[in-house]
């Protein structure tokens, strides 16, 4: 079956450091990757996308390439803000089991000046 | 701002009651899914509509039900509420049925059961 599995957190960060949450896959087609974030009392904004393998989505800093032999999404940033605080989901639709999204547990971020 | 709107932003009512949850989808938009986040299983797919007609179910209670009108909106309706239905419920739209294609959600409504 589909699934999809982040790095539990929360995870807490100072300003400007590096960022990564990790975001595997199980899927039993040929899925497209999402992240969306939720910042605190908003529902869910898509971050980014890529819909084959090699793909990179990037989007506000934010890149994640699709990587089909290690079947990861990994998040990345190179140096966050306090504004960057919120909830990241990676998410996955698979054209092989009708149409649902997979979403992983979310992580928590939080960003200390 | 997504373009989805949801009505109420907030909802508290009691155990066996029933509540009917509202979404408008983006202009243009013919898909709209439900979701449930709820602390202890995380975000749900409930069930997707489009353009009128179901399209996927998830992990939708027997007690739940959905529709979308030919306006395009849509309502969820919870009944027999428990305790365990608190949670916050998503709506989300897309353009076409296909599942790849980015969906964008609502600001949610939350639901208190006491």
């Amino acid at each position: 079956g589909n699934s999809v599995t982040q790095m539990e957190g929360p995870v807490t960060l100072s300003e400007e450091a590096f960022l990564t949450i990790n975001c595997t896959y199980t899927a039993t087609g040929y899925p497209s990757l999402f992240w969306y974030v939720q910042y605190p009392g908003e529902g869910l904004q898509l971050l980014l996308k890529a819909t084959k393998a090699d793909d990179k989505g990037s989007n506000k800093g934010f890149e994640a390439t699709y990587r089909k032999e290690t079947t990861s999404f990994h998040l990345e940033k190179g140096s966050v803000q306090v504004s960057d605080s919120a909830v990241y989901f990676c998410a996955l639709s698979d054209p092989g089991t009708g149409n649902q999204f997979y979403f992983g547990t979310g992580t928590s971020l939080t960003v200390i000046p | 701002d997504s373009g989805v709107t949801q009505t109420p932003k907030h909802l508290i009512t009691a155990t066996g009651q029933r509540v009917t949850l509202r979404c408008s989808p983006r202009s243009g938009d013919l898909s709209v899914y439900w979701y449930q986040q709820s602390l202890d299983q995380g975000l749900q797919f409930l069930i997707q509509y489009y353009n009128g007609e179901e399209r996927a179910k998830g992990n939708i209670l027997e007690r739940f039900s959905a529709q979308q009108f030919p306006d395009l909106h849509s309502e969820l309706n919870l009944s027999s509420l428990e305790l365990g239905d608190s949670a916050l419920y998503f709506c989300a739209s897309s353009v076409g049925p296909t599942r790849q294609e980015t969906q964008y959600f609502g600001p949610g409504t939350r639901l208190l059961v006491l």
